[in-house]
């Protein structure tokens, strides 16, 4: 199994300032022949379900604002989020989706400082 | 746009078998990869299995023994059963699908709600 870790599992961050939470796999969840990194980013607000942002490590889903990016390659991956607003306050996990089963980084409880 | 529902007993008794059913609405079940997630309170995401109408499902290795998925294409549903149920089975759980725009691999970009199930005499 491919294990995810995140860091930090908290983070608080003041508003309008950027909030960085990385993401760790235990394989390279880069695919040669797409060139592509199979690891998604969602979030997920109280009693709330997970909400995909990015995949493909940058990717932003539809709908997501641009403040929200994703970069990293290979083992490493980042979550940005440029000025925080306080509608981003969540848990937010990361995820392969490499190979089965699609394992969860534990999730960063991102806070207002 | 699509939307899912899951459905099922909130209170499940230790050693019995918990159901639970998704229901697709808003496009056919038949295009997709359907998936089982569940949350303990608390804690984080885990993922229980995937099915595709017409072919086998793929189950977690933690669960394999006790999970059984299957697909209702014409009431456009999907289910999950998990026998042997014990108070670490308590979680709320999602169905969710498989991203499609050539993405080969389970990413979910559709999430049920949730369903709180807890084990208990």
């Amino acid at each position: 199994d491919i294990v995810m870790t995140q860091s930090p599992d908290s983070l608080a961050v003041s508003l309008g300032e950027r909030a960085t939470i990385n993401c760790r796999s235990s394989q390279s969840l880069l695919y040669s022949p797409n060139n592509k990194n199979y690891v998604a980013w969602y979030q997920q607000k109280p009693r709330q379900p997970p909400k995909l942002l990015i995949y493909w490590a940058s990717i932003r889903e539809f709908g997501v604002p641009d403040r929200f990016s994703g970069s990293g390659s290979g083992t490493d991956f980042t979550l940005t989020i440029s000025s925080l607003q306080a509608e981003d306050v969540a848990v937010y996990y990361c995820q392969q989706f490499y190979s089965s089963p699609p394992l969860f980084g534990q999730g960063t409880k991102l806070e207002i400082k | 746009q699509v939307q899912l529902q899951e459905s099922g007993p909130g209170v499940v008794k230790p050693a019995e078998t918990l159901s639970l059913t998704c229901t697709v609405s808003g496009d056919s079940i038949s295009s997709y990869y359907w998936s089982w997630i569940r949350q303990a309170a608390g804690k984080g995401l885990e993922w229980v299995g995937r099915i595709y109408p017409g072919s086998s499902a793929i189950y977690s290795p933690s669960l394999k023994s006790r999970v059984t998925m299957s697909v209702d294409t014409p009431k456009n549903q999907f289910s999950l059963r998990l026998t042997s149920v014990t108070a670490a089975d308590t979680a709320v759980y999602y169905c969710a699908r498989r991203m499609v725009r050539g993405v080969n691999g389970d990413a979910f970009d559709v999430w049920g709600q949730g369903t709180m199930v807890t084990v208990s005499p």
